[in-house]
């Protein structure tokens, strides 16, 4: 079975915290994404890395960094965490190999944090 | 540019009774799409997905889609819901690399 994991199901930091959102996907997929979920606004992507080393902006980067020094690992950072960054926070990796898994997201559990 | 309408927010129904979520999407390119699961405090789980071929797509827990390319539409279906179908659920299109999802349907199901 594909697995995403992320390092916390649940976060309180204090505002201007600097935040490790850590992520890691067992199954060699190239592509790796970092969404924030808010009630109403479904999913927004904040980045996503398609190599190693190698990152994209998403819709909303304002305030986030990342970081891919292995395939397996996808990291989020919040360099001042604030208030507004308050939420839930989910990763995902795919593949780009053809067949059944051509394009499908699989995602982890989900990392619940709160600033405050 | 390419985007995604889930015209419903909640869905209440009645236990046994079928159900449909509607989903709209827009692209000037090919897309893959999507129906996502998502139970409390989880991450998202895939139901079904479309990529070419048949224009009915059949999914894991009893769902199903059809992909109409005339109308833009990709609506999830069951034909008898239980209590476990709670949850909300998500469309979503893909490109290359990225992904658009709509902002959710929560389906309510109730005894």
């Amino acid at each position: 079975d594909v697995k995403v994991t992320q390092s916390s199901r649940y976060l309180v930091k204090r505002t201007g915290e600097k935040v490790f959102l850590e992520c890691v996907q067992d199954m060699d997929h190239e592509n790796m994404f970092w969404y924030r979920q808010d009630p109403g606004l479904g999913l927004r992507l904040i980045y996503f890395s398609y190599d190693v080393k190698m990152k994209e902006k998403g819709d909303i980067p304002e305030g986030y960094s990342v970081s891919r020094e292995k395939k397996e690992r996808f990291s989020l950072i919040l360099e001042s965490a604030s208030t507004n960054q308050t939420s839930m926070y989910l990763c995902a990796s795919s593949s780009l190999t053809a067949g059944e898994l051509s394009y499908e997201q699989y995602f982890g559990p989900g990392t619940r944090l709160t600033v405050t | 540019a390419q985007s995604v309408t889930q015209l419903d927010s909640q869905v209440p129904v009645f236990e046994e009774a079928p159900v449909e979520l509607r989903c709209n999407y827009s692209s000037s390119v090919s897309v893959y799409l999507f129906w996502y699961v998502q139970y409390p405090n989880q991450g998202l789980q895939l139901l079904l997905k479309y990529l070419s071929g048949s224009t009915l797509v059949k999914g894991i827990n009893g769902f199903e889609a059809e992909f109409n390319k005339s109308q833009t539409s990709f609506h999830l279906r069951k034909p008898s819901v239980h209590i476990s179908d709670t949850a909300e659920y998500f469309c979503a299109v893909s490109g290359t690399y990225k992904y658009i999802f709509g902002t959710g349907t929560r389906l309510k199901v109730l005894a």
